[in-house]
């Protein structure tokens, strides 16, 4: 299975900072990323496909960039509503796997 | 508007089964795939198996093998997941997928509201 890999583990950002968050494979898998944000008691959503492209509706804040093994989430002017935790997953090769998540709290 | 949304909370006994129901909105069963991943307490996000329309069958996570079964109700737009043999460990959230075909198991876009599963004697 490919592995992902992300970092940090945790963070944490006052309002209005730009975070980024960084996303390993252990193998290459192109541009087959996803991005995903998870609150507690609340459904994912998912941020990002094919490692730049925004879901619909997403706002353009969130912007990932990468291919092969590396890939990074960057989120600008973070506001109360940002804070939660961030998985990347690949889906290159079954079976996708996901990243441990990145935990974004408030400084 | 695209929704999941899923079956309520159960407490299961070890060794016994839970079948977890996702319905769909919004769009139909037959349109995309449906995938399952799961969030134990504490850890991170575990794909547990998905329809593949490429193979035209389901995949199931290897460590899920045998003890799963992922099925479709066209008729009612639900889509539902049965997991046995239970154990402690597999107290967890569990969540239904949308998932987009594009390349390889395909791109998650919509999840469903989750459904804790708690395996207690």
């Amino acid at each position: 299975d490919i592995q992902m890999t992300q970092s940090p583990s945790s963070l944490s950002a006052s309002v209005g900072d730009r975070v980024t968050i960084t996303c390993r494979a252990s193998q290459g898998i192109s541009n087959s990323l996803g991005w995903f944000q998870h609150k507690p008691g609340k459904a994912p959503k998912s941020l990002i496909y094919a490692a730049s492209s925004l879901q619909s509706g997403v706002p353009s804040k969130f912007s990932g960039s990468g291919s092969g093994t590396d890939f990074t989430l960057t989120i600008n002017s973070l506001q109360p509503e940002d804070f939660a935790t961030y998985y990347c997953q690949q889906y290159n090769t079954y079976p996708p796997t996901f990243g441990q998540g990145t935990k974004v709290d408030i400084k | 508007q695209v929704q999941l949304v899923q079956s309520g909370a159960e407490v299961k006994k070890p060794g016994a089964s839970v079948k977890v129901s996702c319905k769909v909105s919004g769009y139909t069963l037959t349109e995309l795939s449906m995938h399952w991943v799961r969030q134990a307490p504490g850890k991170g996000l575990e794909w547990m198996g998905g329809f593949d329309p490429e193979d035209g069958e389901t995949i199931y996570a290897q460590k899920f093998q045998g003890r799963v079964t992922m099925t479709e109700d066209t008729s009612t737009e639900t889509a539902y997941m049965e997991l046995s043999s239970l154990r402690s460990e597999d107290t967890a959230v569990y969540y239904c997928a949308r998932v987009v075909h594009t390349y390889g198991s395909g791109v998650i876009d919509y999840w469903g509201q989750g459904t804790l599963v708690t395996v207690s004697s």
